[in-house]
């Protein structure tokens, strides 16, 4: 069973320039959430996706946005690149945002590595 | 609002030796806890997790925590280190069974020595 896929790994952006970054969760995985980790910060929730609704979000500006499509592949993007967006970005997936016997167990990718210049 | 603390940002041990990752949790309800892994250059991976039940949790590779509650504290063992074991560590919680709004500490880098 294939992990959760993330693309592009690596990638150099310029300040004022936007990214898109891609998410394929798990075969069966429905629900997709987006963390940021950089050294200073650590790991910070960005949001999270079920059956295509944002579900939940975290403390990021309206430059952070996100969508979740019918085969619950997702994407995040960030407008307006600033220095301070240097990051991985993970993205993780799980069964279902309910209970259960998967609860709180996420899947994380390798993440993508964006570089602001 | 929940939070997370992990006591040493580095902690360094020999190889077959007792390890110790210290973490303690804030939270208003019941906390789910969780403990992940993650090797240079690749994602998270959950090591253990505690929801409800027994406070003693074991988890991959040898590794067990325990949940204590009066001290609201969540730290991670293993009986004897290996040189595999050299990673950084999470510690996170959620306040919401099965929500993907983890809150982690910031980490916890554990080097082996031969």
């Amino acid at each position: 069973k294939a992990g959760v896929t993330q693309t592009p790994r690596y990638l150099i952006k310029t300040r004022g320039q936007q990214v898109t970054l891609s998410c394929s969760p798990i075969s069966g995985h429905r629900s997709v959430s987006w963390y940021q980790q950089t050294p200073g910060q650590g790991l910070q929730f960005l949001f999270e996706y079920f059956s295509e609704t944002q579900r939940n979000k975290g403390n990021f500006p309206g430059r952070f946005s996100g969508r979740q499509f019918s085969n619950s592949r997702s994407e995040m993007n960030v407008s307006t690149l600033e220095l301070g967006d240097s990051a991985l970005y993970l993205c993780a997936s799980s069964l279902a945002p309910s209970g259960g016997p998967n609860t709180g167990e996420l899947f994380f990718g390798e993440g993508s590595r964006l570089t602001v210049l | 609002a929940q939070s997370v603390t992990q006591l040493g940002s580095h902690v360094s041990v020999s190889e077959g030796a007792l390890v110790l990752l210290r973490c303690n949790y804030s939270s208003s309800v019941p906390p789910y806890l969780f403990w992940y892994v993650q090797y240079p250059n690749q994602g998270l991976q959950l090591l253990l997790k505690y929801t409800t039940g027994a406070t003693l949790v074991k988890g991959i590779n040898g590794f067990e925590a325990e949940f204590k509650k009066s001290e609201t504290s969540f730290h991670l063992t293993k009986p004897s280190a290996h040189m595999s074991d050299a990673a950084e560590y999470f510690c996170a919680v959620s306040e919401v069974q099965g929500a993907q709004k983890l809150v982690f500490g910031q980490g916890t880098r554990l080097t082996i020595n031969p």
